[in-house]
């Protein structure tokens, strides 16, 4: 079945960047059907669309985000990543992947694969 | 950006009983609502999609309604694994935003 899998540093310094990769398996990453998302959740808060990814590249971020975040794709290694620039300790999250649904008509459904999440800690 | 409410934020039920959660957006989006649980320390699960359709795999006392701006999450009898953190979406249009989550506990 289809796995997706965070990996990156758990702790990143404030100013710095924060990068993370999502490993995909049991499905190719270009996938028509289908779009790559990165969502994030403070502890014991809600949850936050930082922004997905098509396989041909083509991006859309959370306009709260926009000026910090890149979310690039490698389809050659099914992977997909984010990087989110001059962190602060707000930044400090458990950031999760998933894959999302598109619809026959281009429509977006749920987000119906995700990852197990990894925490980051902003912090020197 | 598409505000999403729900309500309540928190609720205590007895295994058996019938459980509603309702979750409204600032604005029309349609069907294009989705529903996740979520347990502690383990990511969202995907229950319903498009208000509702569900999910392969979700067991069918999960139901979902409603359309335009109004938007209902039903279990029809609480199980003992239901006991969770429950979260709208929408998918209409970006920004996505979630609902900040409904508490469902052992009463």
């Amino acid at each position: 079945q289809v796995q997706l899998q965070e990996s990156g540093p758990g702790l990143v310094k404030p100013s710095q960047t924060l990068s993370l990769t999502c490993t995909v398996s049991g499905a190719s990453i270009s996938s028509g059907s289908y779009y790559w998302s990165w969502i994030r959740q403070p502890a014991g808060k809600g949850l936050e669309w930082i922004g997905h990814i098509f396989s041909s590249g083509s991006t859309n971020y959370n306009p709260s985000l926009k000026s910090r975040v890149t979310i690039s794709v490698d389809t050659s290694k099914n992977q997909f990543s984010l990087k989110l620039s001059s962190v602060p300790a707000a930044d400090t999250a458990v950031y999760y992947c998933a894959r999302g649904v598109v619809s026959s008509s281009g429509y977006y459904y749920d987000l119906d694969v995700w990852g197990q999440g990894t925490t980051v800690t902003v912090s020197s | 950006d598409i505000q999403m409410t729900q309500s309540p934020s928190s609720l205590s039920a007895f295994v058996g009983d019938r459980v509603t959660i309702t979750c409204r957006a600032s604005q029309s989006i349609k069907n294009y609502l989705n529903w996740y649980q979520q347990k502690p320390g383990k990511a969202p699960k995907v229950l319903i999609y498009a208000a509702s359709s569900l999910r392969s795999g979700v067991p069918s006392r999960f139901s979902g309604s409603g359309s335009g701006t109004d938007f209902t999450l039903t279990i029809s009898s609480l199980q003992p694994e239901d006991f969770a953190t429950y979260f709208c979406q929408q998918s209409y249009s970006t920004p996505f935003t979630f609902g900040p989550g409904t508490n469902v506990d052992i009463k």
